[in-house]
C-alpha cells in the first residue's frame, strides 16, 4: 500500500517570494511521483513528475521538485512566486512495479499568494 | 486544446435515490477514470475502465458503484443508492495508454450533495 503526506494544508507567501510545498510518500516498492495544480473551478493539471533518471525535473513554469529517495520525499519548489501560482497543489504516487494506474494523492496544499 | 468534461457541475439528490455523472473523455483517450474527494480529505481512486470493462477498482467501489460506456463518447459513474457519505466532488479522468508513463487528464469534477 501507498500513502502520501503533504504535511502543510495551506501556505501563505508574498508575491516573488521563494516557496516549498513539501510532500512525503510511502510505499513497499518503487514509485512514481507527480505534481498536480488544480486553479479555482478546474479539473487536476499534470504540473510535473518524475518517472525515472535525473531526480531533479522541471515543470514550464518555474517549479521544480526532486526525488529523495533516501528521505522518500518529493519537495515543490519555485524560486519566485506570481499571483496566478494561487491555487491548490496535490502530490501524487503510482506503483512502479506493477504499473498499477491509480494514483494515490496527498490531502493537497493551497498556495496563497499575497502581493 | 482537448480537455475532459464532466455534467452537471453539481447535483444535488436525496438520500437512496440513483444519479448518474457524466464524462466526456479526450477523444483518442483509451483509458477512463473516477476519483473522488470528500470535502476535507484526499483525492481518492474509485475506478479504471479500458476497453469496455473494470481494470482496476478500490474498495469504495462495491456494487452500489458502476462504470459504463454508453457509447463513443461518455464515461458514466452510476450510483444506485446514495448514502449521505457519498456526498462529494467525483473527478473523472482519461489517458491515452494505461501505465503510469501516461498523463492522466482531469475534468473539472461534479460536486455531489446528498440530503
Amino acid at each position: 500500500a501507498q500513502s502520501v503526506t503533504q504535511l502543510d494544508s495551506q501556505v501563505p507567501v508574498f508575491e516573488e517570494a521563494p516557496v516549498e510545498l513539501r510532500c512525503n510518500y510511502s510505499s513497499s516498492v518503487s514509485v512514481y511521483l507527480f505534481w498536480y495544480v488544480q486553479y479555482p473551478n478546474q479539473g487536476l493539471q499534470l504540473l510535473l513528475k518524475y518517472l525515472s533518471g535525473s531526480t531533479l525535473v522541471e515543470s514550464i513554469n518555474g517549479f521544480e521538485a526532486e526525488f529523495n529517495k533516501s528521505q522518500t520525499s518529493f519537495h515543490l519548489r519555485k524560486p519566485s512566486v506570481h499571483i496566478s501560482d494561487t491555487a491548490e497543489y496535490f502530490c501524487a504516487v503510482s506503483d512502479g512495479d506493477t504499473g498499477r494506474r491509480a494514483l494515490t494523492f496527498g490531502s493537497g496544499t493551497r498556495l496563497q499568494v499575497q502581493p | 486544446e482537448p480537455e475532459v468534461t464532466q455534467t452537471p457541475s453539481h447535483q444535488v439528490t436525496q438520500m437512496g435515490q440513483e444519479v448518474i455523472l457524466r464524462c466526456v473523455p479526450i477523444s483518442n483517450h483509451l483509458y477512463f477514470y473516477w476519483y473522488r474527494q470528500i470535502l476535507g480529505q484526499k483525492v481518492e481512486f474509485l475506478v479504471s475502465f479500458y476497453n469496455n470493462e473494470i481494470s482496476e477498482k478500490s474498495e469504495i467501489f462495491d456494487d452500489q458503484f458502476s462504470v459504463e460506456r454508453p457509447d463513443g463518447s461518455n464515461f458514466t459513474l452510476k450510483i444506485r443508492s446514495t448514502k449521505l457519505e457519498d456526498s462529494a466532488m467525483y473527478f473523472c479522468a482519461s489517458s491515452e495508454l494505461g501505465g503510469a508513463l501516461n498523463e492522466q487528464f482531469f475534468g473539472p469534477g461534479t460536486r455531489l450533495t446528498v440530503l
